[in-house]
């Protein structure tokens, strides 16, 4: 059975401090894997997309990693800031040959206080 | 550019009555089309998907229904609504099976009381 899962399930880090997020799967074949994040209440906003070639993908502050023969991910998060504060969404998409049944992770809860 | 639409924003129903929730996509053509449900600290589940006008599958056998009359144009529906489907609806697009991102709407937050 596919399967996603993240941990934290939550994190209380301070603004200024980084902090790491991780992603394990089990969705066989894999085409890539997305990391999402979603501001309470709202629909979910890709922040990167990793392929089976790409070790590391970064996008501002945020960066991801890819180690397809373990199945893991991470996604760092620098300097973090009050606005980072959302839950974080690991996407998995299979390689089926049919639409495509996206594989959600539950997500981590950061909260970034001061 | 692509957007997608999605309302109502929150929506409290008594438990029994009907459910409409409609979701539309402008600036493409052909997308897939996809409802999601998150319940309350939970992760996001897949409820139906479709890749064309009338063709829907269902995900997992509930209490809902989904129908897409139109090309960019997906609707969430249910008969008679359970206090169990509570929860935060999305519905996303995307522009192809396999490599697509998955953009979402805005949710829809339903409390069946």
């Amino acid at each position: 059975k596919n399967q996603v899962e993240q941990s934290p399930q939550s994190l209380i880090i301070l603004e200024g401090k980084n902090c790491t997020l991780q992603c394990n799967y089990t969705v066989s074949p894999f085409s890539n894997l997305r990391w999402y994040k979603q501001d309470t209440g709202r629909g979910p906003v890709s922040l990167t997309i990793m392929t089976f070639s790409e070790n590391t993908k970064s996008n501002g502050r945020y960066t991801a990693t890819l180690d397809a023969d373990t199945k893991q991910s991470s996604l760092h998060i620098t300097a973090s800031q009050l606005s980072d504060s959302a839950s974080y969404i690991c996407v998995v998409r299979g390689n089926t040959g049919t639409a495509s049944k996206l594989t959600f992770g539950t997500g981590t809860r950061l909260q970034v206080t001061l | 550019s692509q957007t997608i639409h999605q309302w109502p924003a929150t929506l409290v129903q008594p438990v029994g009555s009907p459910l409409s929730l409609e979701c539309t996509v402008e600036g493409t053509s052909n997308p897939n089309l996809y409802w999601y449900r998150q319940a309350a600290g939970r992760g996001l589940q897949l409820l139906f998907y479709s890749v064309g006008i009338g063709q829907i599958s269902s995900e997992v056998p509930q209490n809902l229904s989904a129908s897409r009359p139109q090309d960019r144009q997906f609707i969430l529906s249910s008969k008679k609504l359970l206090l169990s489907d509570s929860g935060f609806y999305l519905c996303a697009w995307s522009s192809g099976p396999r490599t697509g991102e998955a953009f979402f709407g805005q949710g829809t937050r339903l409390t069946v009381v």
